[in-house]
């Protein structure tokens, strides 16, 4: 079954620096999600893509925050001089279609941590 | 109204019982509802979409109230693999992009 992978698992960095964090949706699906889920606390909606721009994004998305589609199967989010509160798990999801019960699709996730 | 709101937890329930958990939203104009459930340090995974009429999976049935703007999940007969994290999530984009996901109740099935 075509699954969405990103990379790495757990990523480790210090406060002020740039992180890029990587996800392959599945390969015939046309939206694309960033998500964050701060330890024991709910799943948050970042960012949605979809047709080389940004659909919808939250207040949570502001300038410290970009999302690229660089080619055909990668899908990035690049946290810029990042904070202390930025440690999270970021999720990557997609979905297939615009239909009203086309579901997303996550991967396992990155662990940000921020020093 | 928050965007989406459910049941604060924890529910404890004895292996074998019928639990229903209970979600609100916000945008009377939502069209897709889902519930996914998550385990621990994992990511959500689609437990199964809502459809207008309900739907039934297996021990798990969902309903959806437009009127009320009211979703929700049974389980019956629980097993002890249903223990998780219980997620509504709902579209509240105009475009179905923009989907918001509940806190979660969480649910622990004891032996």
């Amino acid at each position: 079954e075509p699954e969405v992978t990103q990379t790495p698992s757990h990523q480790v960095t210090q406060m002020g620096q740039e992180v890029i964090l990587r996800c392959v949706p599945i390969s015939n699906h046309l939206y694309f999600y960033w998500y964050r889920q701060i330890l024991g606390q709910k799943v948050e909606f970042l960012v949605s893509f979809y047709n080389n721009e940004i659909s919808e994004k939250s207040e949570i998305f502001d300038d410290q925050f970009s999302v690229e589609r660089p080619d055909g199967s990668n899908f990035t989010l690049k946290i810029r001089s990042t904070k202390l509160e930025d440690s999270a798990m970021y999720f990557c999801a997609s979905r297939e279609q615009s239909s009203y019960n086309s579901p997303l699709h996550f991967g396992n996730g990155t662990r940000l941590t921020v020093t | 109204r928050k965007e989406v709101e459910q049941d604060p937890g924890p529910f404890n329930v004895p292996e074998g019982a019928t639990v229903a958990f209970n979600c609100t939203y916000s945008n009377s104009a939502s069209q897709s509802f889902f519930w996914y459930r998550q385990d621990c340090r994992k990511e959500p995974k689609l437990l199964m979409s809502v459809y207008s009429s309900g739907n039934e999976d297996g021990r798990f049935t969902a309903q959806l109230n437009r009127a009320s703007q009211y979703i929700s999940l049974l389980i019956r007969d629980s097993k002890l693999s249903d223990s998780a994290t219980y997620l509504c999530v709902v579209n509240m984009g105009n475009r179905d992009d923009k989907i918001i996901f509940g806190k979660g109740t969480r649910l622990h099935i004891l032996p």
